[in-house]
């Protein structure tokens, strides 16, 4: 099993839309999480981390399930400009390891 | 302003050749990192720094040298032993824990001629 494994998509949607998907990880131990956002043959930049408490960044809100071992992040009001991939990524502490996930490709119509 | 600056933007190899791509970063991170990412796959990671004088293997290390002669500095050769090297690599730097997540570089698109 992946140590984090994410739908590929793609998620096309129309613009103003919200889209929501989700991230699983394997290790309980995983002590910190995040989303990271990848365009087209770019590096991947950093979106938000994830709170044990959720949180939300804008149009952007983030999930943490411990139970369930995984992570969510919902965009609402979609813009052309969310078209992207996106990364998720945990990092497990003693020993240190950070997992990507292979990403989540969403691509906002007009 | 802070960053990761990783050069060339481009490279093109030839096949037995060893290339060396530059990772530098101003933001003060012990530790750094490579990584290798392929068309519709995620990141793996090809090896790792937490300080000076000290790094090692990820999951996908055979092929690749590193050295971490400086905090700043931490280039990557891609030896003539990496059997398929063309790739987008992604050097990124951290606090040495990498709780506060990853700055990455823009990378560098490597193709073997």
């Amino acid at each position: 099993r992946k140590e984090v494994e994410q739908d590929p998509g793609p998620f096309n949607v129309p613009e103003g839309a919200t889209v929501a998907f989700n991230c699983t990880y394997s290790n309980s131990a995983s002590q910190s999480f995040f989303w990271y956002r990848q365009d087209c043959r770019k590096e991947p930049k950093l979106l938000m981390s994830v709170y044990s408490s959720g949180n939300e960044d804008g149009r952007f809100t983030a999930q943490l399930n411990r139970a369930s071992q995984y992570i969510s992040l919902l965009i609402r009001d979609s813009k052309l400009s969310d078209s992207a991939t996106y990364l998720c990524v945990v990092n497990q502490l003693a020993p240190y390891k950070l997992s990507f996930g292979a990403g989540t490709t969403v691509t906002v119509r007009a | 302003d802070g960053g990761i600056t990783q050069s060339p933007k481009y490279l093109f190899r030839k096949e037995g050749q060893n290339v060396t791509l530059s990772c530098e970063q101003n933001l003060n991170h012990d530790a750094m990192y490579w990584y290798r990412q392929d068309p519709g796959q995620g990141l793996r990671l090809i090896y790792y720094s937490q300080i000076v004088n000290d790094f090692q293997k990820g999951d996908i290390a055979e092929g690749y040298s590193v050295s971490r002669e400086k905090k700043e500095s931490f280039p990557l050769t891609v030896t003539s032993a990496q059997k398929n090297p063309t790739a987008f690599y992604l050097c990124a730097s951290s606090m040495r824990t990498g709780e506060n997540g990853y700055t990455f570089g823009s990378g560098t698109r490597l193709t073997v001629v």
